[in-house]
């Protein structure tokens, strides 16, 4: 079955520490992106990528890193500097940049100690 | 003023009624539209996209109204399954991020 992953689905991190979640498609889908969500608020954009080794920040990209090396992956790295990391990440991927037929994963819950 | 504006609800509804969400958004040169469905601690779902004036799949419709600048989800004979957040999502065609999230309605259905 075509899907999108993440892993890990929890994780505890103590401050300080930099963590890298998870994310491959195989859905042969171009684009990718990364997402935050908060209670309370809209889902907010990381990092997108369009194509493999070309990727951008979105709204929030401040503490974060990423990777498109290959198609079907677009791993995120959650870094100290991000002062509020506690969150629920989703990745996503769609056939067509801004497309808004979005495919998520099951998302990354992410708690810092 | 906020890009896409949703009634956070919470809609409480008895099985069978009809319910409506309404999702206003800022840029009138918006092109697509579509509404998600997420349950609670899951990731969205794609639930309809609409193109044109609006779009219908079983029980669920919706409606764009581009000179009001919102677009509507109208949802017949609730069952309790459909118990879930709707989130609205816009496709601003800026050029830079072109999707932009509603914060979500809460729907439950009681029995």
């Amino acid at each position: 079955d075509g899907g999108i992953t993440q892993s890990p689905k929890y994780l505890f991190r103590k401050e300080g520490q930099n963590v890298t979640l998870s994310c491959e498609q195989n859905l042969n889908h171009d684009a990718m992106y990364w997402y935050r969500q908060d209670p309370g608020q809209g889902l907010r954009l990381i990092y997108y990528s369009q194509i493999v080794n070309d990727f951008q920040k979105g709204d929030i990209a401040e503490g974060y890193s990423v990777s498109r090396e290959k198609k079907e992956s677009f791993p995120l790295t959650v870094t100290s500097a991000q002062k509020n990391p506690t969150a629920f990440y989703l990745c996503a991927s769609s056939r067509g940049l801004w497309t808004g037929e979005l495919f998520f994963g099951e998302g990354s819950r992410l708690t810092v100690l | 003023r906020k890009e896409v504006e949703q009634d956070p609800g919470p809609f409480n509804v008895p099985e069978g009624a009809t319910v409506a969400f309404n999702c206003t958004y800022s840029n009138s040169a918006s092109q697509s539209f579509f509404w998600y469905r997420q349950d609670c601690r899951k990731e969205p779902k794609l639930l309809m996209s609409v193109y044109s004036s609006g779009n219908e799949d079983g029980r669920f419709t919706a409606q764009l109204n581009r000179a009001s600048q919102y677009i509507s989800l109208l949802i017949r004979d609730s069952k309790l399954s459909d118990s879930a957040t709707y989130l609205c999502v816009v496709n601003f065609q800026t050029g830079a991020n072109n999707l932009f999230f509603g914060t979500g309605t809460r729907l439950t259905v009681i029995p």
